[in-house]
């Protein structure tokens, strides 16, 4: 167990609908970051956020958005999805930025499916 | 741009053998950091080993240990004693040191059969 939660483990929902997936990083960690894993694109980084604080943006769609509240926890924002949003989504948290070494810690992922 | 090449897509080794698994990478950046992660079929994220650039030595964590040829831009992970755990797709993973961001990027992965 990483300590990163994540929220719900299953999601199905139709195309053009809109979902939230959430993360709580582990006790201390000040961050957050988001990737999507899907068959055609692998891993990829989408998002990070470090003590509220948008840091750094990936391959993240324009239908995408995320936050990071005051308790530090995450949520991922899906709109309009389509077909090829089904992915497994997962968020990782690590204590720092821009410090050598930092690990990050991956919670369990957020299965999507789009139908 | 950092990009993480994994060659093979599939690998298979008997129980108790041990395999190499290879990964390749590009950068032009002196100082980063490289990383192995598992992925069972649970497909929870687990860091196996990391290796620091800037240390020639190779890290060892038990029965996975690397080879990392900086020079070459190849960071290989080798599994001795290889277990019926040892079975789940494992990706190469980099980072660069001391950038505004911590982000990962990965290669495509090696899946990493193991026969009884």
């Amino acid at each position: 167990d990483s300590g990163v939660t994540q929220t719900p483990k299953h999601l199905i929902t139709a195309t053009g609908q809109r979902v939230t997936l959430r993360c709580s990083p582990r006790s201390g960690d000040l961050s957050v970051y988001w990737y999507q894993q899907s068959l055609d694109q692998g891993l990829q980084f989408l998002i990070q956020y470090y003590n509220g604080e948008e840091r750094a943006k990936g391959n993240i769609l324009e239908r995408f958005s995320a936050q990071q509240f005051p308790d530090l926890h995450s949520e991922l924002n899906l709109s309009s999805l389509e077909l090829g949003d089904s992915a497994l989504y997962f968020c990782a948290s690590s204590p720092t930025i821009g410090l050598a070494g930092n690990e990050q810690y991956f919670g369990p992922g957020t299965r999507l499916t789009v139908t | 741009a950092q990009t993480v090449t994994q060659s093979q897509p599939e690998m298979s080794v008997q129980e108790a053998e041990t395999v190499t698994l290879s990964c390749t990478y590009d950068t032009s950046e002196s100082d980063y950091y490289l990383f192995w992660y598992k992925q069972p079929p649970s497909r929870q994220m687990i860091l196996v080993i990391r290796q620091e650039a800037y240390k020639q030595q190779n890290a060892t964590e038990n029965r996975f240990s690397v080879n990392f040829q900086k020079a070459a831009k190849s960071f290989s992970l080798k599994i001795s004693d290889s277990q019926l755990g040892d079975a789940a797709m494992y990706f190469c993973a980099y980072k660069v040191r001391g950038g505004a961001t911590n982000k990962l990027i990965f290669g495509t992965g090696t899946l990493l059969a193991v026969q009884p």
